[in-house]
């Protein structure tokens, strides 16, 4: 089992649609959950971060955190085609190291 | 706004030539990565750094080796290129428990 796993994409979805990102983690004691968003040919830039179960809100952007069931994930209100990018997360483990995902690809069509 | 600085965005080399890859930043992070990137592999991680002349390998180290002589600035060196070391090469920094922020990264081909 990989220590963070992400859905498969491409995901696409519709301009002003919800997007929805899943992240898995294999680390029981991981305590501090990221996402980047990394747009093609660019490094990636930091959106969200979460250290506590439940729900963080950034604007259009809402974090979702279940330690008990190992899961993060990321949505995206009113999605637009600058959102079009891959998503990734990352995990800091109960062992200080931080691991990535191998992210997801989400394309917003107009 | 954290600051993370990488030399060159583009980089050409020939193969069995030693390549010098600086990154700097500008918040005082004790904390220092190097990661490269490849097309269906994701981020991987060479080596970090927690501090001034501290060094420890990451997950692919072979073939290279960093330096940190200062806070600011972190080296990785390339001791003798190879076509396989043709990737992008990212630059992370964070303060202690805090996320890790990138520099705009350093596209290097080896020829």
């Amino acid at each position: 089992q990989k220590e963070v796993e992400q859905n498969s994409g491409p995901l696409s979805v519709p301009e002003g649609a919800i997007a929805s990102l899943n992240c898995t983690y294999s680390d029981r004691g991981s305590q501090s959950f990221f996402w980047y968003r990394q747009y093609s040919g660019k490094s990636p830039e930091l959106i969200m971060f979460i250290y506590s179960n439940g729900d963080k809100e950034d604007g259009r952007f809402t974090a979702q955190l279940n330690k008990a069931s190992q899961y993060v994930s990321l949505l995206i209100r009113d999605s637009q085609p600058s959102d079009s990018a891959t998503y990734l997360c990352a995990v800091k483990t109960s062992y200080d190291k931080v691991i990535f995902g191998p992210g997801t690809s989400l394309s917003v069509i107009p | 706004d954290v600051k993370v600085t990488q030399s060159s965005r583009y980089l050409v080399k020939r193969t069995g030539e030693k390549v010098f890859l600086e990154c700097v930043q500008d918040m005082d992070h004790e904390n220092m990565f190097w990661y490269r990137q490849d097309p269906g592999l994701g981020l991987r991680l060479i080596y970090f750094s927690y501090d001034v002349k501290m060094k420890e390998k990451g997950d692919i180290p072979e073939g290279y080796s960093v330096s940190r002589e200062k806070k600011e600035r972190f080296s990785l060196i390339l001791e003798s290129a190879s076509t396989n070391q043709t990737s992008m090469y990212l630059c992370a920094s964070s303060g202690n428990k805090q996320p890790q922020h990138f520099g705009d990264g350093t596209r290097l081909s080896i020829l």
